[in-house]
């Protein structure tokens, strides 16, 4: 397909396990954001890539969330010790402009819920 | 500090009829303002944007206006169908070259046939 996907779709972590989120851009995308989407609330910007460097990761929550995306392609969104508070519908977008939200394709999402 | 607000009850109107939905913010000096669809399980998809020097942009139908001296922004949709019944968020990116986009928690439509 030509958009953007993420897997899993949904995930139930235990509190306290690690958990690691993929998101696969449109190809040829230079940016990629994450952000996080609580119920009821709109997304929230995690971090930002421009190819495989990550320039602004401003929006962490902690140092239990980080990201990366090592060949400027695929990325991953790694929770390590995951809290209650964590559990969010996690969105990957890409856009074909460095550094631009202009016209960023989001993906579907990962829900992650934590017990 | 900074706030963004939408309608948090749901917009139900008619089949046929102009929905517009509001985006209200303070403490803000926004370059750009965004529209978003989103559907329940799926990502938003980027449907307009509107620069702080444009007053109105339009795409089919859809309108936008943006008002920096009441700072509001209101979106509409003629003719509306039930395939528009989705949530409809707005953003706002800063003036000064940020990236980041400040959304809203977005507004419910419903459109009844």
């Amino acid at each position: 397909g030509a958009g953007v996907s993420q897997s899993p779709r949904y995930k139930v972590a235990k509190r306290g396990q690690d958990v690691a989120l993929r998101c696969d851009p449109i190809s040829g995308h230079v940016s990629l954001f994450w952000y996080q989407q609580a119920l009821g609330q709109g997304p929230e910007f995690l971090t930002y890539f421009q190819n495989e460097a990550q320039l602004d990761k401003s929006g962490l929550p902690s140092d239990r969330f980080f990201a990366e995306r090592p060949e400027g392609s695929v990325s991953t969104l790694k929770i390590q010790r995951t809290q209650q508070e964590d559990s969010a519908v996690y969105l990957c977008a890409s856009s074909p402009s460095p550094g631009s939200t202009d016209t960023q394709y989001f993906g579907p999402g990962t829900r992650l819920t934590v017990l | 500090s900074q706030k963004i607000e939408q309608n948090s009850e749901a917009l139900n109107i008619q089949e046929g009829k102009t929905a517009t939905l509001t985006c209200n913010y303070t403490n803000y000096s926004p370059a750009y303002l965004q529209w978003y669809r989103q559907d329940p399980g799926r990502g938003p998809v980027f449907l307009l944007l509107i620069r702080e020097n444009e007053k109105e942009k339009r795409k089919e139908r859809l309108k936008v206006t943006f008002d920096t001296t009441l700072k509001q922004s209101l979106f509409h949709i003629t003719a509306s169908q039930p395939a528009d019944s989705a949530t409809y968020l707005c953003a706002l990116r800063r003036a000064g070259g940020s990236y980041i986009p400040t959304f809203g928690r977005g507004t419910s439509l419903i459109v009844h046939p």
